[in-house]
């Protein structure tokens, strides 16, 4: 079973370039969230969604956008991307809410800015 | 706001003895905690979770964390600590409300031979 997926799995912009990161599952599950993780910060969610064609800001949103046409794919983009923005990304999702639902997590796209 | 406090961002374990990971938690409601464990070059991975059923916790890999009130804790811990249990290890929180986890800084594990 595929669970979730990342693609792609590495990228390297220069700052001022954009890119779109595509999370796919085949889980049927309502929930997905966009995290991203560097060094002694744990995870930090970005943006979610709780349903096809809805999405919410997280914690850290500023510099991103996501969208959810179709329930199954999550996309995060980068419209000018920043070195601060270095970091390895994270989708998950969740058939319940995540308090009581277990995520499940993509295995990371790790993307470096310039 | 929630916040999650994870103790030592490294642990530095013998085979065979204890594992111990610290977590405390700031919630003004009764929370929903959670124990996840990243391998290398992998997603993380739910471990156990709590709920607000038994204050024990038994996860996979025979790893169980305990539930302490009046401590605001959650530290995970294994009898006995195998190779294979080098990972990192993230506590996470929500509130019985929401629908979104706040994790900690993660506590990276090394089991030496």
């Amino acid at each position: 079973n595929a669970g979730v997926t990342q693609t792609p799995k590495f990228r390297v912009l220069k700052t001022g370039q954009s890119m779109t990161l595509l999370c796919a599952q085949d889980m049927n599950h309502e929930y997905m969230y966009w995290y991203r993780q560097d060094p002694g910060m744990g995870l930090r969610l970005i943006h979610y969604s709780v349903g096809e064609g809805t999405t919410a800001k997280g914690e850290v949103p500023d510099g991103y956008n996501v969208s959810r046409l179709k329930k199954q794919n999550f996309l995060l983009g980068l419209e000018s991307a920043a070195p601060s923005q270095t970091s390895v990304y994270f989708c998950a999702s969740s058939y319940l809410a995540g308090n009581t639902g277990e995520l499940f997590f993509g295995e990371g796209s790790r993307l470096t800015v310039l | 706001a929630q916040s999650v406090t994870q103790l030592g961002s490294h642990v530095s374990v013998s085979e065979g003895a204890l594992v111990l990971l610290r977590c405390n938690y700031s919630s003004s409601v009764p929370p929903y905690l959670f124990w996840y464990v990243q391998y290398p070059n992998q997603g993380l991975q739910l471990l156990l979770k709590y709920t607000s059923a038994a204050t024990l916790v038994k996860g996979i890999n025979g790893f169980e964390a305990e539930f302490k009130k009046s401590e605001t804790s959650f530290h995970l811990t294994k009898p006995s600590a195998h190779m294979s249990d080098a990972a990192e290890y993230f506590c996470a929180v929500s509130k019985a409300a929401g629908n979104k986890l706040t994790f900690g800084g993660g506590t990276r594990v090394l089991v030496k031979p």
